[in-house]
């Protein structure tokens, strides 16, 4: 079955610092890869994603994500955190075949201070 | 109105009572979903609906009944709810079914069941 891992619960970075959230996957092919980002009172806002093709792929406000298939990744990252970029952040992995399932990693709650 | 809202944004019911929570996308889509986030939980997709038809159902229990009368309007109708169901509810639309087209989130509708 497929399952996607968060392991950071919760970030805390300086604005201006780089940042790196990890996101592992589990599943026999190769799926679909996303991150989404929710602010707090909105719903879930798309980052960037992976289908195919270049694995680092860009996404909206600066961020960027590479699929590394031999370690089963799909990290994102920021070189330079606005404190407008505090917010949860969730990996998803969607399969290739069948509904647009998506299933979700249980978030990383990233806090930024000045 | 532009994207995905749903309504009511806060819900509080008691264990006997039913309610509906509504969603309404504006986007031409033709697929829509309810997904259920608990806290320090994955986000589960409970529910999809493609051109109308239910495609999908993760093994909801009865309580959660959804209903898709056209495209643009989808309801999950609440009756003897649990304690346990208390979460933010979320609706997400996307142009088709197929795991290639983006999921669209609404805001989201806060249950609690007291």
């Amino acid at each position: 079955a497929q399952s996607v891992t968060q392991p950071d619960i919760h970030i805390t970075v300086s604005e201006g610092a780089s940042l790196e959230l990890r996101c592992n996957y589990s599943y026999g092919a190769t799926p679909y890869l996303f991150w989404y980002v929710q602010s707090p009172g909105q719903g879930l806002q798309l980052l960037l994603k992976y289908f195919s093709g270049d694995t680092l792929v860009q996404g909206i406000k600066g961020f960027e994500a590479e699929f590394k298939r031999s370690q089963s990744s799909f990290n994102l990252r920021k070189p330079s955190v606005h404190w407008s970029d505090a917010a949860e952040y969730f990996c998803a992995v969607g399969l290739q075949t069948g509904a647009n399932n998506l299933f979700f990693g249980t978030g990383t709650r990233l806090t930024v201070i000045p | 109105e532009t994207g995905v809202t749903q309504t009511p944004r806060h819900l509080v019911m008691g264990m006997t009572n039913k309610k509906s929570l509504k969603c309404e996308q504006h986007l031409g889509h033709n697929a829509m979903y309810w997904y259920k986030q608990s806290a320090k939980k994955p986000l589960e997709l409970m529910f999809v609906y493609s051109l109308e038809e239910r495609v999908e159902n993760n093994s909801v229990p009865s309580r959660f009944s959804p209903e898709c009368p056209n495209s643009s309007h989808l309801f999950l109708h609440l009756h003897t709810l649990q304690p346990e169901d208390s979460a933010l509810y979320l609706c997400a639309s996307s142009q088709d079914g197929d795991p290639l087209y983006q999921q669209f989130f609404g805001p989201g509708t806060r249950l609690t069941v007291l």
